[in-house]
C-alpha cells in the first residue's frame, strides 16, 4: 500500500530563516502531489500542488516544492519564514493508477512548524 | 470554504453509544471522503463516496460506516463509540471529474468519547 513519510514532525526556527520540509512516498507508479497547510485551528487548505510538468511548483505565500521523481520527494521549501506561518503542514500523494483511484489522497503524519518573532 | 458545513463541531459522548456525523455541501460535487485527524497519523481515510448511494472503504473503516441518500449529503456513523474513535473528523469534497483536482476540506468536527 502507498506510504508517505514525513521526516519531520516538529520544526523549530526564527523569523526570515529558511525552511525546507521533507516528504517522499512509496508508490512506484505515476502520482499528483500535494502540500495542505492546517492554521491552529483551521481546516486544512492547499499550499501547491504537482500533476505533470515543470518539477518545480510554487504556491500561496512564497512556499514551492521540487518532484525529485528519482528520490520520490516531493520537499516543501520557503526562502524565509514569517510568524504566520506556524502551522501544521501535510504532504499527500495521490495514484493515478488506471485512473480510477477515486481521488483517494495518502497523507503524511504531518509536521509542526512554530516560527519564532 | 468550498460550501461545506460539518455538524455537530463538537460532541462529547459515552463509550456504546452511537453517534453520527453529517457533512452538507451545497455545490453538488460528485466526491465526498471523510478522513480523522490524529496526532502522528495525519489525516487517514475511513469511507469515501463517489455518488449517491455508491461507497467504499478507505484505510481505517473499521467501526465505522457511512451513507449517502443525497448528493449534497454524506453522513458517517460510529455505531457503537469507542474511545479510540476520539479524534478530529474532516469531510472532503473533489470538485469536478478531473483526476487532477484538489481536495477541499471542511472544518472539521472534534468527538470526544468517553
Amino acid at each position: 500500500a502507498q506510504s508517505v513519510s514525513q521526516h519531520n514532525h516538529h520544526v523549530i526556527l526564527s523569523e526570515a530563516a529558511s525552511l525546507e520540509l521533507g516528504c517522499n512516498y512509496s508508490y512506484g507508479g505515476t502520482v499528483n502531489l500535494f502540500w495542505y497547510v492546517q492554521y491552529p485551528g483551521q481546516h486544512l487548505q492547499l499550499l501547491l500542488k504537482y500533476f505533470s510538468g515543470d518539477p518545480l511548483v510554487k504556491g500561496i505565500k512564497g512556499f514551492e516544492a521540487e518532484f525529485i521523481k528519482s528520490k520520490f520527494s516531493f520537499n516543501l521549501r520557503k526562502p524565509s519564514v514569517q510568524w504566520s506561518d506556524t502551522a501544521e503542514y501535510f504532504c499527500a500523494v495521490k495514484e493515478r493508477a488506471g485512473g480510477t483511484s477515486y481521488g483517494k489522497l495518502t497523507f503524511g503524519q504531518g509536521t509542526i512548524l512554530t516560527v519564532h518573532p | 470554504d468550498a460550501g461545506i458545513t460539518q455538524s455537530p463541531r463538537h460532541k462529547v459522548t459515552e463509550t456504546g453509544t452511537p453517534v453520527t456525523l453529517r457533512c452538507h455541501q451545497t455545490e453538488n460535487h460528485r466526491y465526498m471522503y471523510w478522513y480523522r485527524q490524529d496526532p502522528g497519523h495525519g489525516l487517514r481515510l475511513i469511507h469515501y463516496s463517489y455518488g449517491v448511494k455508491d461507497t467504499d472503504k478507505g484505510e481505517v473503516s473499521d467501526g465505522y460506516s457511512v451513507s449517502r441518500s443525497k448528493t449534497e449529503d454524506f453522513l458517517l456513523t460510529l455505531e457503537s463509540a469507542t474511545s479510540s474513535q476520539t479524534s478530529v473528523y474532516f469531510c472532503a469534497i473533489k470538485p469536478g471529474q478531473g483526476v487532477e483536482n484538489e481536495q477541499f476540506f471542511g472544518p472539521g468536527t472534534r468527538l470526544t468519547v468517553l
